[in-house]
């Protein structure tokens, strides 16, 4: 699975877009960018995932550049309930029997009043 | 709520006792894995099994081991414990359908293990 660097903290308005980049360089044709998150201490929850084209869903948009070395999760009107780490994971699709997810320290998002 | 049930949510123990976690999938997911969170460690996959067999392990140790049963539900056993065992232990299933890319993993509540 390919790396990825994520900013260790950010914090955003409520009520604002929050924009939270990942940089994934090596990334391989076959691997898709997922992006899951964790409210504190609850279990991670899957929020979206692309392979080359910007994706968009009830959660989140995800905006995966060109060159596919970058991505950007937006989450367009945030809210106090966002606020959680959000982990930026690359790996391959598989069929059959699906792997498991490397995290990475993700990107502790603080949504503020 | 994901579907994914944990019991114990909390369970405190001794070092050197042997304790087992329970995971019950999302219904029709075949794929069950483990992994642990602690607060130097993050999140570490620990071991996947698919419709009962093992699939994947990761960094599990020798002390720590599971099994699926045919109903799908999953045991960790973790013994002889020690003060670093502490953490919280996550289940997660998935299933792999017409669309094997997505992988989307359902994670249970957890079980909070204080080894003290």
């Amino acid at each position: 699975d390919a790396k990825t660097t994520q900013p260790p903290s950010m914090d955003c308005a409520e009520g604002r877009a929050a924009n939270l980049p990942c940089n994934h360089s090596t990334i391989s044709g076959n691997e898709y960018v997922y992006w899951y998150r964790q409210i504190h201490s609850q279990g991670p929850q899957y929020i979206i995932h692309g392979l080359k084209n910007n994706e968009t869903n009830e959660m989140a948009s995800l905006i995966i550049t060109e060159d596919r070395k970058s991505s950007t999760l937006i989450l367009p009107h945030a809210t106090l309930r966002d606020t959680a780490v959000y982990y930026c994971i690359v790996r391959v699709g598989t069929s059959g029997s699906a792997r498991q997810l490397t995290f990475g320290s993700g990107t502790q998002l603080t949504v503020l009043p | 709520d994901s579907g994914v049930t944990q019991t114990p949510k909390h369970l405190i123990t001794a070092t050197g006792q042997r304790v087992t976690l329970r995971c019950s999938p999302r219904s029709g997911d075949l794929s069950v894995y483990w992994y642990q969170q602690s607060l130097d460690q993050g999140l570490q996959f620990l071991i996947h099994y698919y419709n009962g067999e093992e699939r994947a392990k990761g960094n599990i140790l020798e002390r720590f081991s599971a099994q699926q049963f045919p109903d799908l539900h999953s045991e960790l056993n973790l013994s002889s414990l020690e003060l670093g065992d502490s953490a919280l232990y996550f289940c997660a299933s998935s299933v792999a359908g017409n669309h094997p890319e997505r992988n989307e993993q359902f994670f249970g509540p957890g079980t909070r293990l204080t080894v003290l």
